[in-house]
């Protein structure tokens, strides 16, 4: 039962224009949520997070939306560069953070120049 | 700062054979995690340790996974015997405190022929 969804398994974009990466979730007691970005042959890097108690944060050209009813969130990267071509993983966690992270499939994200 | 650091990069073993990694995570980390990253899925975690007790192991395979983390710093990850379907990376990360973003070493590609 996979907790953590990322339904797209890859996206292109234009540079320039905004990249949009999606996660559901299944489980309610999740509250707090990140993205990771993954390059190959490299380990995750962690990119933002939200906790439940907020529907948006940002941070620069990256912006986290939390839809808490549809136990949805997205990653909203504007404007798209080449460099953020790479994979994208949501992870949750529940107990504001304090059980181990449940990580989606990921989405590749392909910014083309 | 320096980052989580794993050793090997690469390693290459026969089923049946025994093969161990090591993790040394970023000075003053508290908790430590070992993820197992098979190719096209998100990060599984297998272990967590808070100091050098365990916190949760409950998707470790017991049957031939150990782990250990000696004096609350460095650990190592031991598989034996080693099975085809262990073939993925292996990831450690740690965080300052239980909860907060975990940094990821750049992991260890095992391959089980």
């Amino acid at each position: 039962d996979q907790q953590v969804k990322q339904n797209s398994p890859s996206l292109s974009v234009q540079e320039g224009r905004i990249s949009i990466l999606n996660c559901d979730y299944t489980n309610s007691m999740f509250d707090y949520f990140l993205w990771y970005k993954k390059y190959p042959a490299e380990g995750p890097t962690f990119l933002i997070s939200i906790s439940s108690i907020k529907d948006k944060n940002e941070d620069g050209r990256f912006t986290v939306f939390l839809n808490k009813s549809a136990k949805h969130l997205s990653l909203h990267i504007v404007p798209s560069q080449p460099g953020d071509s790479a994979v994208y993983f949501c992870a949750a966690s529940g107990d504001s953070g304090n059980t181990p992270l449940v990580f989606g499939k990921g989405t590749r994200l392909s910014v083309i120049a | 700062e320096a980052g989580v650091a794993q050793s090997p990069r690469y390693k290459i073993i026969e089923k049946r054979q025994s093969v161990a990694f090591w993790c040394n995570p970023i000075s003053g980390h508290a908790t430590l995690y070992w993820y197992q990253q098979i190719l096209g899925q998100g990060p599984k975690l297998l272990i967590q340790f808070q100091n050098n007790g365990v916190v949760d192991d409950s998707q470790l395979p017991k049957d031939r996974f150990s782990a250990e983390r000696l004096k609350g710093v460095d650990s190592t990850l031991k598989i034996q015997p080693a099975k085809l379907e262990d073939s993925a990376v292996y990831l450690c990360a740690s965080s300052l405190l239980w909860g907060s973003e975990a940094f990821f070493g750049q992991g260890t590609r095992l391959t089980v022929v």
